[in-house]
């Protein structure tokens, strides 16, 4: 099985940075997702890892190490429409299938 | 523009009552998938297809099932519905041509089952 923990509730400021993490236990590592997702509206494709290092798009810039498990995705000069749930997935390679296995993923308000 | 879409958006039905969700994409995409988003349990997979005629079962498939006849369609179908299956329902597809390979979303759907 999977194992995808991320925080449940993050709180920054408008402006600044903030990290938000995510570990994964899972055999089959083929990938790593991060996706937006507003209030009532469909998750929406913000970066991909798969290998170890630092991708940057923009604001927005994803962290992979494979060996430890992890990622972070980092958020930079925040803005009220970052507010939103951030959902952390794997793409695991199994039974002949690759899919996804989602986290919980992490509510970020971004305060005035 | 290419697009994926879900209909109905909203739904209630009743308990034991068979009940349809449409997914239709227009970017030709082999793979399609259906999960389901509950709190505290975040998206799950419910079923999956690669291609025209090939369905898969997902994470929690138990009261679900999916047909392929097209590449543009993937309609979800519970067969009788139970109070355990109001959720809100997203399809999702992606091309299987491309090494990142990423999953787009369609609106969802919101499902009561009362």
């Amino acid at each position: 099985g999977q194992n995808i923990d991320q925080p449940t509730e993050m709180t920054a400021t408008e402006g600044a940075i903030v990290q938000i993490n995510c570990t994964y236990q899972t055999s089959g590592f083929n990938g790593l997702f991060w996706y937006q997702q507003h209030a009532g509206e469909a998750p929406t494709f913000l970066s991909y890892n798969v290998l170890d290092g630092l991708e940057e798009k923009g604001r927005f810039s994803s962290f992979l190490s494979r060996s430890k498990g992890y990622s972070y995705l980092l958020l930079k000069e925040l803005q009220m429409k970052d507010s939103a749930s951030y959902l952390c997935a794997v793409r695991a390679h199994q039974t002949g299938a690759n899919n996804l296995f989602f986290g919980t993923g992490t509510r970020l308000t971004v305060i005035p | 523009d290419a697009e994926i879409t879900q209909s109905p958006r909203h739904k209630i039905t009743e308990t034991g009552r068979q009940v349809t969700l449409a997914c239709h994409q227009t970017w030709n995409h082999n793979n399609m998938f259906w999960y389901r988003q509950d709190l505290g349990h975040g998206l799950r997979l419910i079923h999956y297809s690669y291609g025209v005629q090939d369905t898969n079962k997902g994470e929690v498939s138990d009261g679900y099932s999916v047909s392929r006849s097209n590449t543009e369609d993937l309609p979800l179908t519970l067969e009788s519905a139970a109070s355990s299956q109001t959720s809100v329902y997203f399809c999702a597809s992606s091309s299987g041509r491309e090494i990142t390979d990423t999953q787009y979303f369609g609106p969802g759907t919101r499902l009561t089952v009362l």
